[in-house]
């Protein structure tokens, strides 16, 4: 099973709220990464968790928050977002950060922030 | 630093015909290559992908890419496009130390009938 999932498909939110996507894997994946899309563009790198511990952050403003309880688990907290902020929040996870190993892409939020 | 270039950002072809979908990479090390596709409102899905090894990979859905290093190309190609092919193809290389991927611009592909 090569399948990562994501929660919720759909949100709305005001730039006052305080909200968290979801992303979940049981593909024994130690590599879990945040990625936005905008329209009409690739998709553009946010952050990246190895063994649980957090990598990369790709200058990521501090409205966006990430969190790894555990292996299977990655939530991005969200709060007091602009409405550029309105994308496609894709998750991936891979076997490894290292040795070239395929990403598994979930369907991805569509966040509206108005 | 690694890099892709994809050649075209729409490509259209009839059903039945040949895809070509190019790319071109950059990168001072031995690549690892893939492709995506990205149907309407979903996530990437993977196609293919090179790494080591046979330098002609085949992937899902009929869907093939040839690695040449002497042309740093990886092309996606299919023999003949059904309409279901109708999407967004994301060619990408592995870029950074902890796998992240860089990803071309994208080629929307339309299947005619």
């Amino acid at each position: 099973d090569t399948e990562v999932t994501q929660t919720p498909k759909h949100l709305v939110m005001g730039m006052t709220n305080k909200k968290s996507l979801k992303c979940e894997q049981h593909m024994g994946h130690r590599a879990m990464y945040w990625y936005k899309q905008k329209a009409k563009k690739p998709p553009e790198l946010m952050f990246v968790y190895s063994y649980e511990k957090l990598s990369i952050n790709e200058s990521v403003p501090s409205r966006f928050s990430p969190e790894c309880p555990n292996s299977s688990l990655l939530n991005l907290h969200l709060h007091a977002l602009q409405p550029e902020d309105s994308a496609l929040y894709l998750c991936a996870s891979s076997q490894s950060g290292l040795g070239g190993y395929e990403q598994y892409f979930g369907p991805g939020t569509r966040l509206t922030v108005t | 630093a690694q890099s892709v270039t994809q050649l075209g950002s729409h490509v259209s072809v009839s059903e039945g015909a040949l895809v070509l979908l190019r790319c071109n990479y950059s990168s001072s090390v031995p690549p690892y290559l893939f492709w995506y596709v990205q149907y309407p409102n979903q996530g990437l899905q993977l196609l293919l992908k090179y790494t080591t090894g046979a330098t002609l990979v085949k992937g899902i859905n009929g869907f093939e890419a040839e690695f040449k290093k002497s042309e740093t190309s990886f092309h996606l190609t299919k023999p003949s496009a059904h309409m279901s092919d109708a999407a967004e193809y994301f060619c990408a290389v592995i870029g950074g130390s902890q796998g992240n991927l860089i990803f071309g611009k994208g080629t929307k592909l339309s299947v005619k009938p």
